[in-house]
């Protein structure tokens, strides 16, 4: 168990549905990443929080949205959803080591299956 | 832009040595991570370099070359457990620290 808990584990939906995933970070640890894995993609970073605030944004659609609330767990909200959208999505939680390394702690994953 | 390039997949046999190789190239590099992820598993953190050199951690060593843009992941006394994806990844100073993955490779162990 990495301390960084995501749910649902598996989700399976239909096409144009709305899903929202959700993950609480390791206690302690004030940012939260958002991934996304396909099958012939790598990781594909969507979006960073910290303490609240949005940190920095990759390739995310605007169909998907995200918060990071005052406890510190974050959602990540997808709507409109087609058959790409399916894929594994990663959330990760950093602490500083290595003299400032952010080192990702991942979550086990939330498989989407879009129908 | 950034581009992080490794080879899609390798194969080893069981006991022996196999060196991964992963390019990058960005405007504001600040430090390169290896990652281990076995297939339908997260990633878990392998190792992190940020000055040029060799970390050892047990059987597994990074190497990295800030002028080059390159880095290897050696993993020595191969077991059949390190079937996995070793995903190369780089924090980019000049995209908010960005840590950007690369597509992995994927090394088969052969008995």
């Amino acid at each position: 168990d990495s301390g960084v808990t995501q749910t649902p584990k598996h989700l399976i939906t239909a096409t144009g549905q709305r899903v929202t995933l959700r993950c609480s970070p390791r206690s302690g640890d004030l940012s939260v990443y958002w991934y996304q894995q396909s099958l012939d993609q790598g990781l594909q970073f969507l979006i960073q929080y910290y303490n609240g605030e949005e940190r920095a944004k990759g390739n995310i659609l605007e169909r998907f949205s995200a918060q990071q609330f005052p406890d510190l767990h974050s959602e990540l909200n997808l709507s409109s959803l087609e058959l790409g959208d399916s894929a594994l999505y990663f959330c990760a939680s950093s602490v500083p080591r290595y003299s400032g390394a952010n080192v990702l702690t991942f979550g086990a994953g939330s498989r989407l299956t879009v129908l | 832009g950034q581009n992080i390039d490794q080879p899609t997949e390798m194969t080893a046999t069981e006991g022996a040595i196999v060196q991964i190789n992963c390019t990058y190239q960005t405007s504001g590099f600040n430090g390169l991570f290896w990652y281990q992820q076995h297939a339908g598993e997260a990633p878990t953190f392998l190792s992190y370099n940020v000055l040029d050199g060799l970390e050892e951690k047990g059987r597994f060593s990074s190497f990295l070359s800030r002028s080059k843009g390159y880095s290897y992941l050696l993993l020595k006394e191969l077991q059949m457990k390190d079937s996995a994806s070793y995903l190369c990844a780089v924090r980019d100073r000049s995209r908010d620290d960005k840590i950007i993955f690369g597509k992995g490779t994927r090394l088969h162990i052969l008995p």
